[in-house]
């Protein structure tokens, strides 16, 4: 069974730049949530996709956004870039099915700095 | 709203000591409550977590936590620290509401030092 994996691990861009971040998810699960963690916070739900569409979204901003292909994987996007976008990202996947809750297992990260 | 407390920021403990991290939450059903540890630079890993049933749980690296619906608390213990154990732990709420599943309300952490 392979997990979340993310890519890249590190990645530094300027202000005003644009940003694309990559997720798999774990295998037999069909669920992305995205996650930005601030230096020294708990992580923030950004958003979640669910058969290739938005299915949820945290208070972030529409320069925030996101796709998620037929194979479950995604990207996140971030458009026009502040400095307070510097953050690890997580990505997390789960199986949205049946009446139960089903728990998040979460890739390794990104690490963003803006400059 | 939903919310996830952790009161302590920073803890420093002896190695060997026991440990108790404090977690409250906020939520208006039967939480799903989970525990995950971050080592510096890492990503998430679960601890432990709470669905229902008995209300003491068992989890990796012999820690445990036990829920207290009473005190809305979801505290994490282990009996006696190891130098290993020097990470950042989060306590985490499952939230079924606002369109999204099965995502997570996470509390703000809390850094655990650990003392030779």
């Amino acid at each position: 069974e392979t997990g979340v994996t993310q890519s890249p691990t590190h990645l530094i861009k300027t202000r005003g730049q644009q940003v694309t971040l990559r997720c798999s998810s774990q295998s037999g699960h069909n669920t992305v949530s995205w996650y930005q963690q601030a230096l020294g916070q708990g992580p923030q739900f950004i958003f979640q996709y669910y058969r290739e569409e938005e299915n949820g979204r945290g208070n972030f901003p529409p320069r925030f956004s996101g796709l998620q292909f037929p194979n479950y994987s995604s990207e996140l996007n971030v458009n026009a870039l502040e400095l307070d976008d510097s953050a690890l990202y997580l990505c997390a996947s789960s199986w949205t099915g049946g009446p139960s809750y089903n728990e998040q297992f979460f890739g390794p990260g990104t690490r963003l700095t803006v400059l | 709203a939903q919310s996830v407390t952790q009161p302590d920021i920073h803890i420093t403990v002896s190695e060997g000591a026991s440990l108790e991290l404090r977690c409250n939450y906020s939520y208006g059903a039967t939480p799903y409550l989970f525990w995950y540890v971050q080592s510096p630079g890492q990503g998430l890993q679960l601890l432990l977590k709470y669905f229902s049933g008995d209300t003491l749980v068992q989890g990796i690296k012999g820690f445990e936590a036990e829920f207290k619906r009473s005190q809305s608390s979801f505290n994490l213990r282990k009996p006696s620290v190891h130098w290993s154990d020097a990470a950042e732990y989060f306590c985490a709420v499952g939230d079924q509401y606002g369109g999204a599943t099965n995502k997570l309300i996470f509390g703000t952490g809390t850094l655990l030092a650990v003392q030779p």
